[in-house]
């Protein structure tokens, strides 16, 4: 099956620092979702992005679907950021969804 | 924005109670709905994928009789945990996409804690 890697699996940032979230995955991918699981377990969709850049605030994600990887960047991190961040793809003729094992951000003041 | 409504939110009961928890898309026409089950400090793991009107189709090790799914309706599914036990315990998350290929993005509901006692 698809393999999806997340790293680094645990980060610490204080606050106002920017990071760099990563994900791989092993074959073409016809849907790619960024989401942020906050501490109650809500996940918010953070981006959809099969291929190419989109920007939303201080967030901003990357998708080079020909070198299977995505990348979800953080600015000016603010502690609210704190939760943990799922990359889950679509592979192309299935439709079901893989999760990566995540990123769990902390944000210290 | 797409909405994804998911009820309850918290459930504690016995053990060999049976639990529903339904999942409904408010503002679209839901084609195909999962159900995934979260551990602490886990990733979720997909339990079942559901397509409106045909029966649901379970990952391997994915008890079918023990995890019932309905999906009934474009707006509606349910996942029935039959006679629970605590190592049913977990985080339920349901999730929607509309009609279209696999390349529309999936809207999550907010999740049901189960615990059973």
């Amino acid at each position: 099956g698809i393999q999806v890697e997340q790293s680094p699996p645990d980060l610490i940032l204080q606050e106002g620092a920017n990071s760099t979230l990563r994900c791989n995955f092993s074959d073409s991918v016809n849907n790619l979702q960024w989401f942020h699981q906050n501490p109650w377990g809500q996940l918010i969709n953070l981006f959809y992005i099969p291929s190419g850049t989109k920007q939303n605030g201080r967030l901003s994600a990357t998708t080079v679907a020909t070198e299977r990887y995505s990348l979800l960047y953080i600015s000016s991190s603010q502690t609210t950021d704190s939760g943990v961040y799922f990359c889950a793809v679509v592979i192309r003729g299935y439709q079901k969804v893989t999760f990566g094992i995540g990123t769990k951000l902390q944000v210290i003041p | 924005g797409a909405v994804v409504s998911q009820h309850p939110s918290w459930v504690i009961c016995k053990s060999g109670t049976s639990v529903k928890i339904e999942c409904r898309s408010l503002d679209f026409q839901a084609t195909t709905m999962f159900w995934y089950r979260q551990f602490p400090k886990q990733s979720l793991m997909l339990m079942a994928t559901s397509n409106e009107g045909s029966k649901a189709t379970y990952e391997q090790g994915v008890e079918k009789d023990k995890f019932l799914i309905n999906h009934a309706s474009l707006t509606l599914s349910t996942l029935t945990v039959t006679s629970a036990h605590p190592e049913d315990s977990s985080f339920y998350i349901c999730s929607a996409r509309g009609r279209g290929a696999s390349n529309q993005p999936q809207h999550f509901g907010d999740g049901t804690r189960l615990s059973i006692l």
